[in-house]
């Protein structure tokens, strides 16, 4: 078990470009987490799948954001037409499908910082 | 709605000393409740978490929690700090039903020598 890995780590991009991040969870876990993390704040929630079913989103997932879980493992996140404000780090989280919801730990990976020019 | 304060964004203890970070939630049904640790350059760890069972919670690296209901609080505790302690501490809520965690804005340790 390699955790939850993303990627890429950094990407630098001009404003107006499209960019995609990937999140590889834990093997067995059917749940999968999206949050972004700006400087000074904690991490805000964004989406979550249960296997490839989208659940819920935030109303911070503008219709500039999308995401996909297309075969219930690996997820990505797509911003187009980037904006300076959405300059972060992207964390990706998954957990198992146990116990009361709510209750599991979710596992995080490292993140994908996004910097917008 | 549920919501999570963390009092002070910065706190500074001697090494040895005790280490208190405070957490108070806010949720309009019986919440769970979750510490992580963030390491620069490293992803959200989890030192504890308290799902209704023992109020008092033990986790990794020496450090416990207190659930206190009568208070809305889970303040983070360890009674003698060590170096490798010193990172970012963030409190986090959730509840039955939903699957998504609100968390603090997060306490930045520092331990002096």
């Amino acid at each position: 078990d390699t955790g939850v890995s993303q990627d890429p780590r950094h990407k630098i991009t001009k404003r107006g470009q499209n960019v995609t991040f990937r999140c590889d969870p834990i093997s067995e876990h059917n749940r999968l987490y999206w949050y972004r993390q700006t400087l000074g704040q904690g991490p805000e929630f964004l989406t979550y799948f249960q296997n490839e079913a989208q659940l819920e989103k935030s109303r911070l997932l503008s219709d500039r954001f999308s995401a996909e879980r297309p075969k219930g493992s690996f997820s990505t996140l797509e911003i187009q037409r980037t904006e300076q404000g959405d300059s972060a780090m992207y964390l990706c989280a998954s957990s198992p499908d146990s116990g009361t919801s709510g209750s599991s730990e979710q596992f995080f990976g490292p993140g994908t910082r996004l910097t917008v020019l | 709605a549920q919501s999570v304060t963390q009092l002070g964004s910065h706190v500074s203890v001697s090494e040895g000393a005790l280490v208190l970070l405070r957490c108070n939630y806010s949720s309009s049904v019986p919440p769970y409740l979750f510490w992580y640790v963030q390491y620069p350059n490293q992803g959200l760890q989890l030192l504890l978490k308290y799902t209704s069972a023992a109020t008092l919670v033990k986790g990794i690296n020496g450090f416990e929690a207190e659930f206190k209901k009568s208070e809305t609080s889970f303040h983070l505790t360890k009674p003698s700090a060590h170096m490798s302690d010193a990172a970012e501490y963030f409190c986090a809520v959730s509840a039955r039903g939903t699957y998504k965690y609100i968390f603090g804005t997060g306490t930045r340790l520092k331990v002096l020598a």
